[in-house]
């Protein structure tokens, strides 16, 4: 089972930012967080990960809290493109490596 | 590059019936999976190869059989397939050597759509 905690559903008007939440209360210390989305029916995209420090590329930024319970996914300017269930994934490689565990997810929907 | 590559996309099979669904990628990546999708779930991880020669069991193998005899291709196959089976098939592929060390950024291909009568 997923280790994670997401809101089934969020939306978002096109142009502004989209904050994706993810409750990962139990991570730990060599466990990366890791964001992925799946665009209808697609394959799952990699979008980005970080450990503890915030990350940003050109998709997205994702900060961590402090205590590494939680996160947030941010797409800065969501466009209509970006509707897709997005998944929040604890894995520490290793022996992990390649074992994601996909929860439900976030179904984001942009409205224009 | 072409990526990661499934085929067939679409496939009905009867009760009973084996087939193999093939994935091949051109990125020279070590690691290879294969990941189910059932309808309004995540996915679920069947089978996965560190390198040719090498596969091991994920979380629901059974039912399934994989090989890997090339870096390139992971094939899975049906060996005698169930209703059960109908799902969505992912493969995905990743270097463990990719930029960022230890970081899990898996390519997927675009699924092969298994139903089973």
């Amino acid at each position: 089972d997923a280790k994670t905690t997401q809101p089934p559903s969020m939306d978002c008007a096109e142009g502004r930012a989209a904050n994706l939440p993810c409750n990962h209360s139990t991570i730990s210390g060599n466990e990366y967080v890791y964001w992925y989305r799946q665009i209808h029916s697609q394959g799952p995209q990699y979008i980005i990960h970080g450990l503890k420090n915030n990350e940003t590329n050109e998709m997205a930024s994702l900060i961590i809290t402090e205590d590494r319970k939680s996160s947030t996914l941010i797409l800065p300017h969501a466009t209509l493109r970006d509707t897709a269930v997005y998944y929040c994934i604890e894995n520490a490689g290793g022996t992990s490596y390649g074992k994601l565990t996909f929860g439900q997810g976030t179904i984001l929907t942009v409205h224009p | 590059n072409a990526g990661v590559t499934q085929t067939p996309k679409f496939q009905v099979l009867k009760t009973g019936q084996s087939m193999t669904l093939q994935c091949a990628q051109d990125m020279n990546h070590e690691y290879m999976s294969w990941y189910r999708q059932d309808p309004g779930m995540g996915l679920r991880l069947i089978h996965y190869s560190v390198g040719a020669g090498i596969t091991d069991q994920g979380e629901v193998p059974n039912g399934y059989n994989v090989s890997r005899s090339t870096t390139e291709d992971f094939p899975l196959r049906l060996l005698s397939a169930a209703p059960s089976q109908t799902s969505v098939y992912f493969c995905a592929s990743s270097s463990w050597t990719s930029g960022r060390g230890r970081a899990d950024t898996q390519y997927f291909g675009p699924g092969t759509r298994l139903t089973v009568l």
